[in-house]
């Protein structure tokens, strides 16, 4: 059983486009992390969020607490963001709570 | 700032054989990770530092250990290396916990068991 869902797996987008991209998660948490894994492997931190929204950018990142969901948006897309795109949640009050979705395949076309 | 740096970013290991992942970083930060990704899986937690001296499981620390002598370094050892271990390897950081902070991430190390 996977504690978080992502979706879509792949995603491919014209560049100019508006892409969402989705996290369900199943227990209740204390924070949820969107990362970046560029496609030489390299792994950047986005967003942590724990209520509302964050916007750095053109990425903005929502999170319903209630619906145990989050949203992590790209306005106007550009083939630099074509990379995989990680959700993780945490719960508990111990540090090895921390559980990673598998990412989904960003890529987007010139 | 370097950031987190990890050594080395390749290597080949013989099955038994023993070796150490090094992770150091230059950010002051009191929590230390180390994470295997497995292809298309997510990454996993093996172990985690809260600070010098303070280590705990992760969710598979099975064939690992680590040590935290000081704030800077976190290495983690695999002993009597197995094919199950071949994955890439990622440490990383953060100055307050996962509830609070977000983490910086080192390059991964790519690690083949033969």
């Amino acid at each position: 059983k996977n504690e978080v869902e992502q979706s879509p797996q792949n995603l491919t987008a014209q560049e100019g486009e508006f892409i969402t991209i989705n996290c369900s998660y199943s227990v209740g948490i204390s924070a949820l992390h969107w990362l970046q894994q560029h496609p030489g492997g390299g792994i950047v931190s986005l967003f942590m969020l724990s209520s509302g929204k964050k916007k750095h950018g053109r990425l903005i990142a929502t999170i319903n607490i209630q619906e145990k969901h989050s949203s992590l948006h790209i306005t106007a897309s550009h083939p630099r963001d074509s990379a995989v795109y990680i959700c993780a949640v945490y719960w508990g009050n111990t540090g090895n709570q921390f559980y990673f979705g598998t990412g989904t395949s960003l890529t987007v076309i010139p | 700032n370097a950031g987190v740096t990890q050594t080395p970013k390749f290597r080949i290991l013989k099955i038994g054989q023993s070796m150490t992942l090094q992770c150091t970083q230059d950010m002051n930060h009191n929590y230390m990770y180390w994470y295997r990704q497995d292809p298309g899986m997510g990454l996993k937690l093996i172990y985690y530092s809260v600070g010098a001296g303070i280590t705990d499981k992760g969710e598979v620390p099975n064939g690992y250990n680590v040590s935290r002598s000081t704030t800077e370094d976190f290495p983690l050892r695999l002993e009597l290396a197995a094919p199950s271990q071949t994955s890439v390897y990622f440490c990383a950081s953060s100055y307050l916990g996962t509830d609070a902070d977000t983490q910086y991430f080192g390059p991964g190390t790519r690690l083949t068991v033969l």
